[in-house]
């Protein structure tokens, strides 16, 4: 079985400021990595995703994780945040089902 | 493409009545996932479908949840009898076959129950 822990449940932050969202992982086969964002009163958008290869993976609006194999990890980064950047965060594992973490309310402050 | 589309937007119910949530999947998408969104407990995955057939319903919290998919294009998650507990976002997403895909979400039910 797999497993998602996200170690924070609410991150402030002033603007443009760097900011760390903390993903850890279990799985006893391989798994693709997954972060989605929502923002109030949607569903959840896909930011990025690990598949294979480069463990530094880019996405939209700024965003970049970096998959840890040896500590299971896949902490989301952003070096300069905005006050649009505050929603929640999602990390999510996938290898036949989809599983999600609980999430991580970002909160920009001006 | 209209994306996935759930409905009602939102519901509210009194203890013990019947509710029915609706999703319609993105076309051409043949994995169907339900989620259930709270304060307490984050999203968790209800049951999902592949080509209509449930294929792990082992997040259904009780005998009181059903799911069921009948063709393709639609879905339908209901709970009777419903309980205040059962108060909560339910998200409805589908992607197509591969797990490096991604999910596409509906903008989900606010589920009430009074």
């Amino acid at each position: 079985a797999q497993s998602v822990t996200q170690l924070d449940s609410q991150v402030p932050v002033f603007e443009e400021a760097p900011v760390e969202l903390r993903c850890n992982y279990s799985s006893s086969v391989s798994v693709y990595l997954f972060w989605y964002v929502q923002y109030p009163n949607q569903g959840l958008q896909l930011l990025l995703k690990y598949l294979s290869g480069s463990t530094l993976v880019k996405g939209i609006n700024g965003f970049e994780a970096e998959f840890n194999k040896s500590q299971t990890s896949f902490h989301l980064r952003k070096p300069s945040v905005h006050i649009s950047d505050t929603a929640e965060y999602f990390c999510a594992v996938r290898t036949y089902k989809y599983i999600f973490g609980t999430g991580t309310r970002l909160k920009v402050l001006a | 493409d209209a994306g996935v589309i759930q409905s009602p937007r939102h519901e509210v119910t009194e203890m013990g009545q019947e509710v029915t949530l609706r999703c319609k999947p993105i076309s051409g998408h043949d994995y169907l996932f339900w989620y259930r969104q709270t304060m307490m407990r984050g999203l968790e995955l209800l049951i999902y479908f592949n080509n209509n057939v449930p294929i792990d319903d082992s997040g259904m919290p009780e005998d009181r949840f059903s799911a069921k998919m009948p063709n393709a294009s639609f879905s339908t998650l209901k709970i009777q009898p419903s309980e205040p507990r059962d108060s909560a976002v339910y998200f409805c997403a589908s992607s197509l076959s591969g797990n490096h895909e991604k999910l596409f979400f509906g903008s989900g039910t606010q589920l009430s129950v009074l």
